[in-house]
């Protein structure tokens, strides 16, 4: 069964940094994809990053760059995101996300992992 | 950049009725990129439909995915108890990679 846990959120000061975490378990974890997309709390979904199952390539939505840093390690078979510089508009859930083949679309969820940035 | 734009907002209906929910897009999606989600609160999304009408491992054959170009719908051919939730489209852009997500449909009890 596949599965994601993702950790490390938390109350954070503006400005501040933290680092999210998804341990993974149920499939070859290098072979896919995984992407981040958070949800601020009422509203929609928004897509955050991608990294492919090797790490070589990251990517980003615009509102993110220069200080969201998605990151891998396929021998602990855990994703990671390093945020800084964080602001009140990246307070969210943010869920660890599995791609399909291709990374088109995201076939497992993890339960999410709030992140609140506030003084 | 894509913009996808679901209708309507809110869909107040009750069990056993047939729903559809639509999907604009403001520009021609690729039948491989497009996908749909159930968000219910507490839970995990799930996806059900990829590649436009391929329902994901598991989701029972009430859910279907049909549309071309830029008009995508997803049809609950009988709705159940447990299909009361927010459902959300999502294109996937190639280049460079990157998901964008409509803003949700919400389908409530009446």
């Amino acid at each position: 069964e596949v599965q994601l846990l993702e950790s490390g959120g938390d109350l954070i000061q503006p400005g501040g940094s933290l680092r999210l975490s998804c341990a993974a378990s149920g499939f070859t974890f290098s072979h896919y994809a995984m992407t981040w997309v958070r949800q601020v709390p009422g509203r929609g979904l928004e897509w955050v990053s991608l990294i492919t199952g090797s790490g070589d390539s990251t990517y980003y939505t615009e509102s993110v760059k220069g200080r969201f840093t998605i990151s891998r390690d396929n021998f602990k078979n855990t994703l990671y995101l390093q945020m800084n510089g964080l602001s009140a508009e990246d307070t969210a859930v943010y869920y660890c996300v599995k791609g399909t083949v291709g990374a088109v679309a995201g076939d497992c969820w993890g339960q999410g992992t709030l992140v609140t940035v506030s003084s | 950049e894509i913009v996808l734009t679901q209708s309507p907002g809110t869909l107040s209906l009750s069990p056993g009725e047939r729903v559809t929910l639509s999907c604009r897009a403001s520009q021609s999606v690729s039948s491989s990129y497009l996908a749909w989600y159930q968000l219910k609160p507490g839970q995990a999304p799930r996806l059900l439909v990829y590649g436009v009408s391929t329902r994901a491992t598991g989701i029972p054959d009430r859910f279907s995915g049909s549309g071309f170009g830029t008009d995508f719908t997803l049809t609950i051919s009988r709705l159940e108890p447990e299909d009361f939730a927010v459902y959300y489209c999502q294109q996937y852009g190639s280049s460079p990679p990157a998901w964008t997500f409509g803003q949700g449909t919400k389908v409530e009890i009446k």
